[in-house]
């Protein structure tokens, strides 16, 4: 059965690059598929952040392009993010997915990040 | 604009069936949606695809007590005989071109 973890910091402060990493079991990920991040800000929607095929092809949400870059690392069977230049709009639960390109079909159980001083 | 409606809440009594909706937006009618389940203090779970002809595909493990019908630009999700593991937040989700997708803003279901 395919599961994702995500890890990292749970306190980030404003100006700085929040990074995590999702580890994936059950399932390698250079085997197929998207590998993608979105995320929840308290009390509010959830917004898809950026996705890497198992290729190496990356895609991005517009609106975060420019302080998004998302990784993997084939050897140990995870993949990362990092956002740069946080503020407290980028305060939310973050998820890692396995998806189509249509809908996430396995989820992480989502870490809280927080961006305060 | 590509939007998903959902209504906030919704209850529902142990053993009981329920219907949540999601609709879609002018013009948009023909769109396939995904059902997603949240339950408390866990990540989403995907549950099924819905088709605009009702036709759906799901998730593994996800019941029999779960499933999807389209009319129009509405998509329901059913769940029959009401769990108390059911009472969590429900949202649906389509997509555009390419990665481009839209969540509605979920519905939180309540088993009495």
């Amino acid at each position: 059965q395919v599961q994702l973890q995500e890890s990292g910091p749970g306190l980030v402060k404003p100006s700085e690059t929040l990074s995590l990493t999702c580890a994936v079991s059950g399932y390698s990920i250079s085997s197929g598929y998207y590998w993608g991040w979105i995320r929840q800000p308290p009390g509010k929607g959830l917004e898809w952040i950026g996705s890497i095929y198992h290729s190496g092809s990356t895609y991005y949400n517009p609106s975060l392009k420019s302080r998004v870059t998302i990784s993997v690392d084939t050897s140990k069977n995870q993949f990362s993010l990092k956002l740069s230049s946080v503020t407290a709009a980028d305060t939310a639960v973050y998820y890692c997915a396995r998806h189509t390109p249509e809908t996430p079909l396995y989820w992480g159980q989502g870490t809280l990040v927080t961006v305060s001083s | 604009q590509l939007v998903l409606t959902q209504s906030p809440s919704a209850s529902a009594s142990l053993g009981a069936s329920v219907k949540l909706t999601c609709t879609l937006s002018s013009g948009h009618s023909s769109y396939a949606i995904a059902w997603h389940q949240q339950q408390p203090e866990k990540g989403p779970r995907y549950l099924m695809k819905l088709n605009s002809d009702g036709s759906h595909s799901k998730g593994d493990g996800i019941p029999d007590r779960f499933s999807g019908s389209s009319s129009g630009a509405e998509r329901y999700l059913t769940i029959s005989s009401l769990q108390s593991e059911d009472e969590a937040d429900y949202y649906c989700q389509t997509w555009g071109t390419g990665i481009q997708w839209v969540f509605g803003g979920g519905t939180k279901l309540t088993v009495l």
